[in-house]
């Protein structure tokens, strides 16, 4: 059972356009929500996170939108970049142990 | 400042063998986590150190132990390596702090092939 998916296994974008990541989770308990990204032959690092008591939250290019009642996130970059370019992970923390539900990831290609 | 490092980085192992995945980091974190990335199934928790001298197991455990050696090191240990077991294996610390709350920093993964 998938707590947490991403039905977009890839996605691409020209660059300079918006790029929408979505993620959708089943767990109302879940209380913190985060992006990773990672490139190939590298471990995931770490992008933006959200609180489950917030709706949005942005650093820059990056903003992500949480949904609630929908139980659901996005991540949007823009302007999006060809370094960019990586696989994004969707994950959503279970109570206070730190321990974190990963979604399947979107692989992102932003294109010249 | 090294973060987290795995060792080894690559490895070939035949059915039935047996081999330790090592994992140090230097940010004096509490926490450790192993996971392991296939296609398509993003990463699945295989056992996970709260702190020093405690693990449990996470949701896919079967096949594999682990050893919190000190706070620095997790240890994955597989007894008998199984081609069920061909994955790509990452090591994960987690920094808690007011503003950057369960950031977990990962390795660069040990990439396994079970022949």
């Amino acid at each position: 059972d998938q707590q947490v998916k991403q039905n977009s296994p890839s996605l691409s974008v020209q660059e300079g356009r918006i790029s929408i990541l979505n993620c959708d989770y089943t767990n109302s308990m879940f209380d913190y929500f985060l992006w990773y990204k990672k490139y190939p032959a590298e471990g995931p690092t770490f992008l933006i996170s959200i609180s489950s008591i917030k709706d949005k939250n942005e650093d820059g290019r990056f903003t992500v939108f949480l949904n609630k009642s929908a139980k659901h996130l996005s991540l949007h970059i823009v302007p999006s970049q060809p370094g960019d370019s990586a696989v994004y992970f969707c994950a959503a923390r279970s109570g206070n142990t730190g321990k974190l539900i990963f979604g399947q990831g979107t692989t992102l290609q932003v294109k010249p | 400042n090294a973060g987290v490092t795995q060792t080894p980085k690559f490895q070939v192992l035949k059915t039935g063998q047996s081999m330790t995945l090592q994992c140090a980091q230097d940010m004096n974190h509490n926490s450790m986590y192993w996971y392991r990335q296939d296609p398509g199934m993003g990463l699945r928790l295989i056992y996970y150190s709260a702190s020093e001298g405690t693990t449990d197991k996470g949701e896919v455990p079967n096949g594999y132990n682990v050893s919190r050696l000190n706070k620095r090191e997790f240890s994955l240990r597989l007894e008998s390596a199984a081609p069920s077991q061909t994955s790509v294996y990452f090591c994960a610390s987690i920094f808690e702090g007011k503003v950057a709350k369960n950031i977990q920093y990962f390795g660069a993964g040990t990439r396994l092939s079970v022949l």
